[in-house]
C-alpha cells in the first residue's frame, strides 16, 4: 500500500508554544488529507479535511483559528496547534486520500504539552 | 461525530480460538472499512466491504454486512497472539469521503 510519513512522531513541548506537525505522502498524489485527533483508549475523531490549494473544512467544535491547516503540495499537508495547553495533548493522526474509497493512514504523532 | 458503536468494547481470547467483533452505525453508507492499531500506533487498513456487498474474506479474515441492521461483524479465525490490538470499524457516506470511526474493541490474545 501507499506511505504516509509523519513528523515528528513524538513531540513535548511548553504550554504556550505551538507546534508543527507534517503529513506526507511518499509515493502518491493526494488531493485531500484527513487530521485526526485520538485520546487515550478513544476512537479516532476528525478534525478538519484538507484540500490541496483551498481552505480546510473543520468539524463542529474544532477551533480553526487553534489549529491551523496547510494543504500547500499534493503530498504536504501541515497541522499547526498553536498556543497549545495540557488538554491539547494526544495522538494525532493523519490520512490520504489515494484512489476512490481507501485512506492511508500515518503513523501518528504523540503531543504533550507540559 | 461519531456514528459507530462497536461490541464488545473489549475482548480476551486464548491463542486458537476466534473473534468476532461487531459494529453498528446509523445513516447510510457507501462501504464500510475496519483498521486495526497496535498501541501508539497508527492505523492499518484491512478490509472494505461496499454497501452491495454481503461478505468478504481476506486470510483469516471475515467481514460481513447487514445493511438493513446497519451492521457489520469481524470476524479474525484461528487468531495468534500478535493479532491483540484494537480493532476500529469506519464508514464512509460516500465514495472517497471521510471516515467515521467506531469506538473501537480492545482485543487481547493470550498465548
Amino acid at each position: 500500500g501507499a506511505v504516509v510519513s509523519q513528523h515528528p512522531s513524538r513531540v513535548i513541548c511548553k504550554s504556550g508554544t505551538s507546534v508543527k506537525i507534517e503529513c506526507r505522502s511518499l509515493d502518491f498524489q493526494a488531493t485531500t488529507m484527513f487530521w485526526y485527533r485520538q485520546f487515550p483508549k478513544q476512537s479516532l475523531m476528525l478534525m478538519a479535511t484538507s484540500n490541496e490549494g483551498s481552505k480546510a473544512t473543520y468539524e463542529q467544535g474544532v477551533e480553526k483559528d487553534k489549529f491551523l491547516i496547510n494543504h500547500a503540495s499534493l503530498t504536504l499537508s501541515t497541522l499547526t496547534v498553536t498556543s497549545a495547553h495540557p488538554e491539547d495533548s494526544s495522538f494525532y493522526i493523519c490520512s490520504a486520500a489515494g484512489t476512490i474509497n481507501e485512506q492511508f493512514f500515518g503513523p501518528g504523532t504523540r503531543l504533550t504539552v507540559l | 461525530s461519531q456514528q459507530g458503536e462497536e461490541d464488545p468494547q473489549a475482548l480476551s481470547i486464548q491463542e486458537g480460538e476466534n473473534a468476532t467483533m461487531n459494529c453498528s452505525y446509523k445513516t447510510s453508507i457507501n462501504n464500510l472499512q475496519w483498521y486495526r492499531q497496535n498501541s501508539g500506533r497508527g492505523l492499518v487498513h484491512l478490509i472494505l466491504i461496499r454497501s452491495n456487498e454481503r461478505e468478504k474474506h481476506s486470510g483469516r479474515l471475515r467481514v460481513t454486512l447487514d445493511t438493513s441492521k446497519k451492521s457489520s461483524s469481524l470476524l479474525i479465525t484461528a487468531s495468534r497472539a500478535a493479532d491483540t490490538a484494537s480493532y476500529f470499524c469506519a464508514t464512509a457516506e460516500t465514495s472517497g469521503s471521510r471516515l467515521t470511526f467506531g469506538e473501537g474493541t480492545q482485543l487481547t490474545v493470550n498465548p
